[in-house]
């Protein structure tokens, strides 16, 4: 069975620096995708990032960014110029060509201003 | 933009009561899921659907059931509710990979289920 691990349950920032929240994934598939999910406190599941497993680029919306390291299987976030708005739980999310989402137990982030 | 929608924000039921949890999209997916969230475990999924009338039990289906007669709503029951099952539940919808360039899950906004 595929699995999703964040192993930071909480993380904090400086506003306007800049964090790095860390996930890594089990499988034996080629072809997948991945994906980084925000929850803020009005429990709304946002999509923050997405990634192609056959895109060898990292995938980057404005202040946030991937660094998706395949052989590895690992899928970081990292966001720049962290804001207030940022402070969220983070789930980083696997899936399949098949019908499944994989999501890891989640990064609670915390933007200190 | 596509929406999901849970029909209660916040639901209290009594030990033993039969409970319905009912999601509808709007963006003619495919894919319906439910999980369940609790603190430290995220999300595991409790049932998905591929199609009308077609289910598949995810990782913790015990205590319930699903049920998808049109494609747009997919209902979750607890046929005896329990305290053990008091918890934060979502849904989401998705198109199926090779569909399209959207293949991100859509989530509803989470019913939080308390048992007495």
């Amino acid at each position: 069975a595929q699995t999703v691990t964040q192993s930071q349950p909480e993380m904090s920032v400086q506003e306007a620096e800049t964090v790095t929240l860390s996930c890594t994934y089990d499988t034996s598939e080629s072809d997948y995708y991945l994906f980084w999910y925000k929850q803020p406190p009005s429990r709304q599941m946002i999509l923050v990032i997405r990634q192609e497993a056959y895109k060898q680029q990292n995938a980057t919306e404005n202040r946030f960014s991937v660094n998706f390291q395949k052989a590895a299987k690992s899928f970081s976030l990292k966001i720049s110029d962290s804001q207030l708005g940022d402070a969220a739980m983070y789930f980083c999310a696997y899936r399949r060509t098949g019908n499944q989402f994989y999501f890891g137990t989640g990064t609670s982030l915390t933007v200190i201003p | 933009d596509v929406k999901v929608t849970q029909s209660s924000r916040y639901l209290v039921k009594r030990t033993g009561e039969k409970v319905f949890l009912e999601c509808v999209q709007d963006m003619d997916h495919e894919n319906m899921f439910w999980y369940r969230q609790d603190p430290g475990l995220g999300l595991r999924l409790i049932y998905f659907s591929y199609d009308v009338k077609m289910k598949e039990k995810g990782d913790i289906p015990e205590g319930y059931s699903v049920s998808r007669e049109k494609k747009e709503r997919f209902s979750l029951i607890l046929e005896s509710a329990s305290t053990n099952q008091t918890s934060m539940y979502l849904c989401a919808s998705s198109l199926t990979p090779g569909d399209g360039m959207n293949t991100e899950a859509f989530f509803g906004q989470g019913t939080r289920l308390t048992v007495v």
